[in-house]
C-alpha cells in the first residue's frame, strides 16, 4: 500500500528553537498533503492543507507564522514550528493524498513526530 | 448534535471474538467512508475505504455502510491481540479537496 514517511519521529529541544518536520510520499505523488496535531487520547485536529506549489490553507485558530508549511514537490512537504514553546509540545502527523478523479483517493498517514519543548 | 458520534470505549474482548465498531453521522454530504487503525504513538493506518452502501470485506475485516441510516460499522473476525489499537472512523464529502471528519476513536484491547 501507499507509504508516507515522516521524519524525525521524536524531537526534544529547548524553548525558542525552530523545528522542521519532513513528510514524504514514497511510492506515489501527493498532490495534497495535510498536517494534523493530536493530543493524548484525542482525535486528530487538522492544522493545514497544502497543494503542491501553492500556499497552505490553515484552519481557524492555527497561526500561519508559527507553523510554516512548504509543499515544494509532489513527494515532500515540511512543517516548521518556529520559536517553539512548551505549549507547542504535541504529536504532529502528516498525511498525503495522491491524484485521482474527483479527489477520491484516500489519505495515508505518516507515523507522526512527537515534539517535546523543554 | 455532533457531526460524527463514535463510542470511545474502552472495549475489551477475548482473543477470537468478533468485534463490532460503529459510527453514526449526521452530514448527508458524506460520500467516502474510512476506517483507520492507530497504534499507540503511531500514525493512523488505513484499513478500509468505501464510497457506497453495503459491505466490503478484506481478510478478517468487514466494513458496512448504511447511508439511509447514516451508520457505518467495522467488524473484526477472529480478533487477535495485535488488533489492540484505537480505531477511527473517518468521512469525506464528494469533491472535497480538504479535510476528513474523524470520529473520536474507539480503544480496543484484545486479551490473549
Amino acid at each position: 500500500g501507499a507509504v508516507v514517511s515522516q521524519h524525525p519521529s521524536r524531537v526534544i529541544c529547548k524553548s525558542g528553537t525552530s523545528v522542521k518536520i519532513e513528510c514524504r510520499s514514497l511510492d506515489f505523488q501527493a498532490t495534497t498533503m495535510f498536517w494534523y496535531r493530536q493530543f493524548p487520547k484525542k482525535s486528530l485536529m487538522l492544522m493545514a492543507t497544502s497543494n503542491e506549489g501553492s500556499k497552505a490553507t490553515y484552519e481557524q485558530g492555527v497561526e500561519k507564522d508559527k507553523f510554516l508549511i512548504n509543499h515544494a514537490s509532489l513527494t515532500l512537504s515540511t512543517l516548521t514550528v518556529t520559536s517553539a514553546h512548551p505549549e507547542d509540545s504535541s504529536f504532529y502527523i502528516c498525511s498525503a493524498r495522491g491524484r485521482g478523479l474527483d479527489n477520491n483517493q484516500p489519505q495515508h498517514f505518516g507515523d507522526g513526530t512527537r515534539l517535546s519543548i523543554l | 448534535q455532533k457531526e460524527v458520534e463514535q463510542d470511545p470505549g474502552p472495549l475489551s474482548v477475548p482473543e477470537g471474538a468478533i468485534v463490532s465498531l460503529n459510527c453514526t453521522y449526521s452530514n448527508s454530504a458524506f460520500q467516502y467512508f474510512m476506517w483507520y487503525r492507530q497504534y499507540s504513538r503511531k500514525g493512523p493506518e488505513l484499513l478500509m475505504y468505501t464510497y457506497s452502501s453495503g459491505n466490503k470485506e478484506d481478510g478478517r475485516f468487514t466494513a458496512q455502510v448504511d447511508k439511509s441510516s447514516k451508520y457505518i460499522s467495522l467488524f473484526i473476525r477472529d480478533s487477535q491481540p495485535s488488533d489492540s489499537a484505537t480505531y477511527l472512523c473517518a468521512f469525506r464529502s464528494s469533491g472535497s479537496a480538504r479535510q476528513l471528519t474523524f470520529g473520536s476513536g474507539t480503544q480496543l484491547t484484545v486479551l490473549p
